[in-house]
């Protein structure tokens, strides 16, 4: 089974300073990582994935994220956040056999403050 | 990405009832996923629906309680059955294809059990 660690529940950051969300996550067998944004009262939408080769990914609106293989770690980053970058940020893995099933991590509240 | 809608947005509705919501893809897809999300928490899957056949369904969740329909390839119905309070969720359908491992979420329906 896999599971997903978010330490950090908060996160308060001024506008057009940099952001980091760490994610780690366990498993006995090879996974793809997953980073989504869910904005108040809307679905969740894909930011970014990883799925193999390089271990730096970049994603939509400037994101980008670095799966490290010995740490267990998928953190997220942006270099200058925006106010628009108000959401709540879940971090996901999945097993790279068997069912297609998403692991969730409880999520990271990204606030962005002017 | 699949353009995913869902019925209804949000209800409210009255311990011991049932409430259907429905999911449904603007194109085929190969699988179609239920998930709860708890208020101030993070996703859990209840169930894989799977067409023509039964769902699967996740620890902790059984067909009596959440009956899953899939029809076809672009529809699925989730039921809540004789809900109660702890029901009160947003309840989210997701789509993935069979080799790309990631999914895309429909917009979700906010519950609310009095």
């Amino acid at each position: 089974a896999q599971s997903v660690t978010q330490l950090d529940s908060q996160v308060p950051v001024f506008e057009e300073a940099p952001v980091e969300l760490r994610c780690n996550y366990s498993s006995s067998v090879s996974v793809y990582l997953f980073w989504y944004v869910q904005y108040p009262n809307q679905g969740l939408q894909l930011l970014l994935k990883y799925l193999s080769g390089s271990t730096l990914v970049k994603g939509i609106n400037g994101f980008e994220a670095e799966f490290n293989k010995s740490q267990t770690s998928f953190h997220l980053r942006k270099p200058s956040v925006h106010i628009s970058d108000t959401a709540e940020y879940f971090c996901a893995v999945s097993s790279q056999t068997g069912a297609n099933n998403l692991f969730f991590g409880t999520g990271t509240r990204l606030t962005v403050i002017p | 990405s699949a353009v995913i809608s869902q019925k209804p947005s949000r209800d409210i509705c009255q311990r011991g009832t049932s409430l259907t919501i429905q999911c449904q893809v603007d194109s085929q897809v190969t699988m179609m996923f239920w998930y709860r999300q708890q208020p101030g928490q993070s996703l859990t899957l209840i169930a894989t629906a799977n067409q023509g056949s039964e769902a699967t369904y996740e620890s902790g969740f059984v067909i009596d309680k959440f009956p899953i329909s899939r029809p076809n390839l672009t529809f699925s119905t989730l039921t809540v059955s004789n809900m109660s309070p702890e029901d009160s969720s947003i309840y989210l359908c997701s789509v993935g294809e069979q080799l790309r491992f990631e999914q895309y979420f429909g917009p979700g329906t906010r519950l609310t059990v009095t």
